[in-house]
């Protein structure tokens, strides 16, 4: 059972304001990741992190930044919310195991609607 | 290039209809292959990890299997908490945060 948390869970905000969605895990898990799911549309991997102080954008073009001071905690921010950014955020966790093999485990996700 | 695809996208079936869900894949060498459920509005739960072809893993009434070239989810006997979105993700050899291609998933409806 994976403890991964995010908040909020949905936020509905005008354009141009800056936003900070937010990631916790309990598991002491290395490795964070945020997907952007869009209805019945594949995830997209738009940041992850191997550890602290170590954060790498993904395969989809974000204007979001990340950061990862600790272990536990990996906040995603907006600093300029647009319509564009209206979307699911979904934030994960996994373990660093040898072989490179790996289970990603999945937070609740933030539904994001920018008006 | 390597990819994941899912079919059918929907299936609606009867309570007590047992069916099947594919995940057909193509990557350059497979680290592993897995199996979520994701509930409208939730992120995706973890079911299953398959590692090799011929390997298979149950739970509850799901069953899932793997070759060479794609996963199967068997449902047997479903029951409507069973509804929701089943998602395959595909773990290429290749090192990186990038190796993890998601499919579509398929939106499974059981009807009383």
């Amino acid at each position: 059972e994976a403890d991964i948390y995010q908040t909020p869970r949905y936020l509905v905000i005008g354009t141009g304001k800056k936003i900070t969605l937010e990631c916790s895990q309990t598991m002491g898990h290395d490795k964070m990741y945020w997907y952007q799911q869009d209805p019945g549309m594949e995830l997209h991997l738009i940041h992850y992190s191997y550890g602290v102080n170590s954060t790498e954008k993904g395969d989809l073009s974000s204007e979001s930044t990340v950061s990862r001071i600790r272990t536990e905690h990996f906040p995603l921010t907006l600093e300029s919310a647009r319509p564009s950014h209206t979307s699911q955020y979904l934030c994960a966790s996994t373990p660093i195991l040898a072989g490179g093999r790996e289970t990603q485990y999945f937070g609740p996700g933030t539904r994001l609607l920018v008006l | 290039e390597d990819q994941v695809t899912q079919s059918p996208e929907a299936l609606r079936l009867q309570e007590g209809e047992s069916s099947s869900l594919n995940c057909s894949y193509t990557v350059s060498g497979l680290r592993g292959l897995f199996w979520y459920r994701q509930d409208p509005g939730k992120g995706p739960e973890f079911l299953f990890t398959l590692y090799s072809a011929g390997e298979e893993k149950e739970k509850e009434r799901l069953k899932a299997t793997l070759t060479k070239k794609e996963s199967f989810l068997h449902i047997t006997a479903p029951k409507p908490e069973d509804s929701a979105t089943y998602l395959c993700a595909v773990q290429a050899l290749e090192t990186g945060a990038n190796n993890l291609f998601f499919g579509t998933g398929t939106r499974l409806t059981v009807i009383p």
